[in-house]
Order: structure tokens, then sequence, then C-alpha cells
């Protein structure tokens, strides 16, 4: 197991709701990253925070924003919630001494929108 | 932009007997490789990486990557198969444009049979 840790496990909202998932990035590494997984699919690049700054994005829409706290750890925001953002929201922390490339991943937060 | 391809959704094996998970990818730069595994309502956990040096990585729990450069391939191998190796299995490449994120193939599912 990483000592990556994710919250809540399991989430239900409706349409058109906001909600915030959390992560806690392993001791010693300083970029976190998110990452939606939808059913049958490889997880897909929503953004990187370092130092509580974002430095990178992927092809998401800006109702998905997110916070990095000076310990490291992060929040996810997604607003007006639609059915398609159901699916598994990973992080995952990397860095350290010497920048570690290896991106160690949580345990998810699965969000199911009605 | 870089791209991951894992041309099969499933791979049957016999307990005992070598396996192979493919992957090819493409990147501008040099590669940097992954390999995860996903466990059913797990997240992702690390199995090994390229970086640069030998083309034959080895990693965890038994698992070895062949980087082939001229056919832009990253095959997940090992020995013998056991049954707890079934699971969900992602290549990854590292983001050749600076933001270090990775972009996933779709993943191949590994069943093998006792």
């Amino acid at each position: 197991e990483t000592g990556v840790t994710q919250s809540p496990t399991h989430l239900i909202k409706t349409r058109g709701q906001q909600v915030t998932l959390r992560c806690s990035s392993q001791s010693g590494h300083n970029t976190v990253s998110w990452y939606q997984q939808a059913l049958g699919q490889g997880p897909q690049f929503i953004f990187q925070y370092y130092r509580e700054e974002e430095n990178g994005r992927g092809n998401f829409p800006p109702r998905f924003s997110g916070l990095q706290f000076p310990n490291y750890s992060s929040e996810l925001n997604v607003n007006a919630l639609e059915l398609d953002d159901s699916a598994l929201y990973l992080c995952a922390s990397r860095g350290g001494a010497g920048g570690g490339e290896t991106q160690y991943f949580g345990p998810g937060t699965r969000l199911l929108v009605l | 932009a870089q791209s991951v391809a894992q041309p099969e959704d499933q791979v049957n094996v016999a307990e005992g007997n070598p396996l192979t998970v493919k992957c090819t990818y493409s990147v501008s730069g040099n590669p940097y490789l992954f390999w995860y595994v996903q466990y059913p309502n797990r997240g992702l956990q690390f199995l090994l990486k390229y970086i640069t040096g030998d083309n034959l990585v080895k990693g965890s729990y038994g698992f070895e990557a062949e980087f082939n450069k001229s056919q832009t391939s990253f095959h997940l191998k090992k020995p013998s198969a056991l049954v707890s190796d079934s699971a969900l299995y992602f290549c990854a490449v590292r983001d050749d444009t600076g933001r270090r994120a990775l972009t996933f193939g779709s993943g191949t599912r590994l069943q093998v049979q006792p």
C-alpha cells in the first residue's frame, strides 16, 4: 500500500450539485495529480499541483478545480455535476528528494452522479 | 502528443505458464514508461518503470518488462503466472510537454486460470 489516502471512498450526488474530494499525499511528496477513471477506461489526467500552484491541466473544463495546501494535501472540486462525471477519481503523489518520477496512487473515490 | 496502445482487452493464461501483456507507445523525446496494476475496487499499484539503462526492467511481484526502442514497445512479462496475478494492467507514458503527467492505455485484463 502507498501512503496516499483519499476521502471519502464513495459518494452519491445529483446532477447540478457540487462535490469536494480530498487527498493526502505520501510523506515527502510535494506534487499531487488528479485523474478521472471512467468505467472500463484508463485514467485520464485532470490537473497537477506543485507547491500550492496548478502547473498542468488536462482536457477538463473549468468546473473542475483544485487546491493544494502547505502540507501538500489536495482537494478536487467539481461544480455543476453532470451524469458523465460518474467515475473513480484517483489522486497520485510524487516528488521528494531528486524529484521522483514515479506517481503513487491512492485507493480512489468513486463518485456516482444521479 | 503522446499515446499508449494496449492491443488486447483480455489475456488468458494458465497458472504456471509465462505471460505477456503488450504495450506500444508514441512520444517525442526520450520515453518514460510505466506499468501499473489495478485490483477490483482499488487504486493503481506501481509495478515497474523504464527511464534509462537496461532494456529489461525488473519490478514488483516477479514482473519484468522489455523496452524495445525500434518497435516502440514496452511489453510486461512474467515467467510463471499465478492465479493472484489476475487483475487489470495499465501501461502509461509520461507526458512529453513538461507537465510530467501520465497518459494511460485502455488497460488489459489478465485472467490466470488454475
